[in-house]
């Protein structure tokens, strides 16, 4: 089976701007939660959709928000950057979260 | 909620020593503990997982054991080889199986030859 992809790979953004992310889970599974990992944080939980429901939502936030489609590919928004948004942002997809849950190759944004 | 704490930072052991990397969790309704691999530059890979019914997995090299009692586990590494050196994150699941992943800070571990 193909992995989880995530596009794009790097994103460079100004301060004030929105992004969107993007994930495509490991056919068949359902559940897509996303990550952000920084040096000084770790790796954060930031919220989880199955079957296009979030069912989890960590502690961001609003400008932190996301969606799941009908063929379980997920994306995340942020809107109103700041320069603390710079992180890679990891996607991981489960049959059903929290188990076994395998990484994308993440999404490296940089705000300026 | 749910809280974890990953023990040491950094470890470094010498090829073919074994590795102990501890973690302790505070939800006592956390029943799924994964460790992740990451090497620099690349995605955290699964590598084994524990699940609270079972107090120790086995897989070649790497083992996992579970104290819930205690609220804590730890990864093994027996006989490395410098391809181990990369940074080791534990997890626990946040209110048993209806939440989500919450990791360790990571612990980076140098296997010198």
């Amino acid at each position: 089976k193909a992995g989880v992809t995530q596009t794009p790979r790097y994103l460079i953004k100004t301060r004030g701007q929105q992004v969107t992310l993007s994930c495509s889970p490991i056919s068949g599974h359902r559940s897509v939660s996303w990550y952000q990992q920084t040096p000084g944080q770790g790796l954060q939980f930031l919220f989880e959709y199955f079957s296009e429901t979030q069912r989890n939502k960590g502690n961001f936030p609003g400008r932190f928000s996301g969606r799941q489609f009908s063929n379980s590919r997920s994306e995340m928004n942020v809107s109103t950057l700041e320069l603390g948004d710079s992180a890679l942002y990891l996607c991981a997809s489960s049959v059903d979260s929290p188990y076994e849950q395998y990484f994308g190759p993440g999404t490296r944004l940089t705000v300026t | 909620g749910e809280n974890v704490e990953q023990h040491p930072s950094t470890l470094s052991v010498q090829e073919g020593d074994s590795a102990v990397i501890k973690c302790t969790y505070s939800d006592s309704a956390s029943n799924y503990f994964p460790w992740y691999k990451q090497e620099l530059g690349k995605r955290p890979q699964l590598i084994i997982d524990i699940r609270s019914n079972v107090g120790e997995k086995k897989d070649q090299r790497i083992a996992v054991t579970l104290n819930k009692t205690a609220k804590h586990f730890s990864l093994h590494i027996t006989e490395t080889q410098p391809e181990d050196s990369a940074v080791y994150f534990c997890a626990a699941s946040s209110r048993g199986s209806q939440g989500n992943l919450i990791f360790g800070k990571g612990t980076k571990l140098s296997v010198k030859p």
